[in-house]
């Protein structure tokens, strides 16, 4: 069965500054890896998708890559706002469900 | 970007009644919807993949005469708790896949159910 981390569960930085958050998962044979941002008591929002070929994807200040041989993928986030402040969770498909992380916590201090 | 919306995006209700939540594809036919339940700073758990036209399938664990999944047609499902206990409040979420090859997933806003 997949499982699937992400490390670290929480994280507090000054804006400004850039960070990795970074997933892992046990079974390479994925089909796409997504990465979502949740608000407190809010749906998820997706940010961005990586196919298993592709290697990474990237939205304004967001990068995500993605090592299937080695089950890993990160987020990049350049130059953090407070607005980044949320919980990012990472998921990964293989040929029918989604598997989740049980997310980073992110915390932007101004 | 596909949007998916929810119905109610919150409920009370009281021990032993039954609360139905829709979800609903906005601009976009979904073949494939999925209902989650998420715990007070947790992930989420996937409890069943619901198919337009046939019978939902249950993760292991989930009771399918409990929550019951219904998915009509190509923009709507519905998860319906019945006999609701105040260990079923929790956060219900549900989303949708684009019907492409992407399978990029797509979310509402969840559903936060209470029962007294």
């Amino acid at each position: 069965k997949q499982e699937v981390t992400q490390i670290p569960a929480a994280l507090s930085v000054p804006e400004g500054e850039n960070l990795v958050l970074n997933c892992s998962f046990t079974d390479s044979a994925i089909y796409n890896l997504q990465w979502f941002r949740q608000d407190p008591g809010k749906g998820l929002t997706s940010l961005l998708l990586i196919q298993s070929s592709q290697r990474e994807q990237t939205s304004g200040r967001l990068n995500a890559s993605l090592d299937k041989s080695s089950g890993r993928s990160t987020l990049y986030i350049a130059a953090s706002q407070p607005g980044d402040s949320a919980t990012y969770l990472c998921a990964v498909k293989d040929f029918n469900k989604f598997y989740f992380g049980s997310g980073t916590k992110l915390n932007v201090k101004p | 970007g596909a949007v998916v919306s929810q119905h109610p995006s919150w409920v009370i209700c009281k021990s032993g009644t039954s609360v139905k939540i829709e979800c609903r594809s906005l601009d976009f036919q979904a073949t494939t919807m999925f209902w989650y339940r998420q715990f007070p700073k947790q992930s989420l758990m996937l409890m069943a993949t619901s198919n337009e036209g046939s019978k939902a399938t249950y993760e292991q664990g989930v009771e399918k005469d409990k929550f019951l999944i219904n998915h009509a047609s190509l923009t709507l499902s519905t998860l319906t708790v019945t006999s609701a206990h105040p260990e079923d409040s929790s956060f219900y979420i549900c989303s949708a896949t684009l019907p492409r090859a992407t399978n990029e997933q797509f979310f509402g806003p969840g559903t936060r159910l209470t029962v007294l």
